[in-house]
């Protein structure tokens, strides 16, 4: 079992959608959690980062922890076609990150 | 520009020969990771700094394969004696003590 699983997709929505993303993770180790959304052929770009349990929200985007059942997710609302890109998960216990997979979204117009 | 700068962007390379990258991240930034990331993958964790110490290694990261990050500031990732399966994009992303960790654009190296 890997340590962070995530739906590779691809998901397509349509403009005005909203998305939901997801990963489960295996280790209870983990504290912080973060979600970077990544175009071909470029760096990752942080978009969220949180620690604890419970919902974070930034603009159109809202990162959801819950720590008992190793499950995060990202909301993002009102998608637009600039959303259609590959979004990571990534979890660090300290060390270093360890990512998933990435979803790849595509968001329609 | 503040962000974590890595050059070159592109790098074609013959097998067999030696190439270097190179990392300046964000200057407040104490901690500096390097990661792999090939084709519809995540990136891979290889090394990360903590200042100029070099505190844990990937299995991944082969003898082959040295990083350095003198006097704790920008960092350089050299792979000897290249092969076709070392082609990827190589990351470089610093954070201050372990929060945040914001990326560069990557270095894409290709191996013919």
């Amino acid at each position: 079992q890997k340590e962070v699983e995530q739906d590779p997709g691809p998901l397509s929505v349509p403009e005005g959608a909203i998305v939901s993303l997801n990963c489960t993770y295996s280790n209870s180790a983990f504290q912080y959690f973060m979600w970077y959304r990544q175009y071909s052929r470029k760096g990752p770009e942080l978009l969220m980062y949180t620690y604890s349990s419970g919902n974070k929200e930034d603009g159109r985007f809202t990162a959801q922890v819950d720590k008992s059942s190793k499950y995060i997710s990202l909301f993002i609302r009102d998608s637009q076609p600039s959303d259609s890109a590959t979004y990571l998960c990534a979890m660090d216990y300290g060390q270093n990150f360890v990512f998933g997979p990435g979803t790849r979204l595509s968001v329609l117009p | 520009d503040t962000g974590v700068s890595q050059n070159p962007r592109h790098k074609i390379t013959k097998r067999g020969q030696n190439v270097t990258f190179r990392c300046d991240p964000i200057s407040e930034h104490n901690r500096l990771y390097w990661y792999r990331q090939t084709l519809g993958q995540g990136p891979e964790f290889l090394t990360y700094f903590q200042n100029e110490a070099q505190l844990e290694k990937s299995r991944l990261l082969s003898d082959r394969f040295s990083a350095e990050r003198p006097k704790g500031s920008f960092s350089t990732l050299e792979i000897q004696r290249t092969e076709q399966g070392d082609s990827a994009m190589y990351l470089c992303a610093s954070s201050l003590q372990g929060h945040e960790a914001f990326f560069g654009q990557g270095t894409r190296l290709t191996v013919v």
